[in-house]
């Protein structure tokens, strides 16, 4: 089945460290999205993607940093400098930039605790 | 500034009744209203998508109309069900390069037996 995988579903930071989140899709879509959803404020743009080796800064893009190497896969490392970084994080992709009358598929998540 | 909000918060209601949750958007030159579902802990499950040029869509028992001259979306939920009980998401697409989608805060519901 198509669909977008996110791993791992649970993950521990300790202070100073960086994490990474894995996100990988199948639905050869070209666009992909991370975002934050945090308790009472929604969802919140991190980075996105619109094709292979090109992304660009989204709401609250700073502490975090992509890459986009191939179609399928677009992780989000969280750095030691987002100071806030305990979360749920949710990874997305939709068909192609020129087509915008599309919607978005999401992934299940990863749920990021500092400890 | 373009913004959604939901209302209400959170909702309540016994099993079996029609209900309806709200969506109001700031700016109506929107590409297309994305309703989703979240259980606790879980991701976004898409449920129905209309297109600017549309104004309802329809899915079993869900029905989401669009106004987009008074900035306002709405998902009828018929005779709900225990396994409805869940967050609601209503999020727009503008006509920009980003793709972004802006989000309401959702509205939380729970369906009594």
């Amino acid at each position: 089945d198509g669909g977008i995988t996110q791993s791992p579903k649970y993950l521990f930071r300790k202070e100073g460290q960086n994490v990474t989140l894995s996100c990988e899709q199948n639905l050869n879509h070209d666009a992909m999205y991370w975002y934050r959803q945090d308790p009472g404020q929604g969802l919140r743009l991190i980075y996105y993607s619109q094709i292979v080796n090109d992304f660009q800064k989204g709401d609250i893009a700073e502490g975090y940093s992509v890459s986009r190497e191939k179609k399928e896969s677009f992780p989000l490392t969280v750095t030691s400098a987002q100071k806030n970084p305990t979360a749920f994080y949710l990874c997305a992709s939709s068909i192609d930039r020129d087509r915008p009358f599309n919607g978005y598929t999401f992934g299940s998540g990863t749920r990021l605790t500092v400890v | 500034k373009q913004e959604v909000t939901q209302i209400p918060a959170a909702l309540s209601v016994p099993e079996g009744e029609n209900l309806v949750l709200n969506c109001s958007f700031t700016d109506s030159a929107i590409y297309n209203l994305q309703w989703f579902r979240q259980d606790p802990g879980k991701g976004l499950t898409s449920l129905l998508l209309i297109q600017s040029s549309q104004r309802e869509q329809t899915s079993g028992r869900l029905n989401a109309s669009l106004d987009k001259s008074s900035g306002r979306s709405t998902l009828y939920i018929a005779a709900s069900q225990p396994g409805d009980s869940a967050t609601y998401l209503c999020a727009v697409k503008y006509p920009s390069n980003t793709g972004k989608l802006i989000f309401g805060q959702g509205t939380t519901l729970q369906v009594k037996p």
